[in-house]
């Protein structure tokens, strides 16, 4: 199985800051990664498909980039309801997600 | 509006088998394929494996081979998930998610396996 490791495993940030959450994989899953929100208590919610294609209704301060082996999710001027854990999850081989970042608003 | 709505919580013996219900509406279910995740711990996800509905042709995560197995009722765009010989190691919270990149998911299933 495909290994996907993000970081950093916690964040704490200032309303305002911009941030860069990293997912690295074992090997190359050619830009099929896609990454999510979790809130407390609540299901998960698709952010970016495809490392970098945006989504209806998502804000757009939510940016993804990447290739090959290492991904990146950008969230400009963080907001207080920003706070929650992010994942990465590649489709390139039978599916896996990330350990997860935990994003911390002060 | 695409909605996925989940049976509710379960807490079921040791040994015992269970079944998971998730109604889709608001899309063609046929269209999509059906996915199931676990969340363990309330943070660690896996895929279990997903269902097409039009042919009802399924694929699963090596790993839940024998402790998951997936169906589908046309009739009613229902997707279930029958969990087998549960162990302790089997609480979770189970998710159905849509299509590939789980574009949508439903609100969640807790399974609490105790004597």
């Amino acid at each position: 199985d495909i290994l996907l490791t993000q970081s950093p495993a916690t964040l704490s940030v200032t309303p305002g800051e911009t941030v860069s959450l990293s997912c690295r994989a074992s090997q190359s899953i050619y830009k099929n990664l896609h990454w999510y929100q979790q809130k407390s208590h609540r299901s998960p919610r698709l952010l970016i498909k495809y490392a970098s294609d945006s989504i209806s209704g998502i804000p757009s301060r939510f940016t993804g980039s990447g290739s090959g082996t290492d991904y990146t999710l950008s969230i400009n001027s963080v907001k207080p309801e920003d706070e929650g854990i992010y994942y990465c999850l590649q489709g390139y081989s039978t599916p896996t997600f990330g350990g997860g970042t935990k994003l911390e608003i002060k | 509006e695409v909605q996925l709505q989940q049976s509710g919580p379960e807490l079921v013996k040791p040994g015992a088998s269970m079944k998971i219900s998730c109604k889709a509406s608001g899309y063609s279910f046929t269209g999509y394929t059906m996915n199931w995740v676990k969340q363990s711990h309330g943070k660690n996800l896996e895929w279990i494996g997903l269902i097409n509905p039009y042919n009802g042709g399924t694929s699963y995560n090596q790993k839940f081979k024998g402790k998951a197995t997936l169906t589908v009722d046309k009739s009613s765009s229902t997707a279930y998930m029958e969990l087998l010989s549960l162990t302790s190691e089997d609480s979770a919270v189970y998710y159905c998610a849509r299509e590939g990149i789980l574009d949508y998911w439903g609100q969640g299933t807790t399974l609490t396996v105790s004597s």
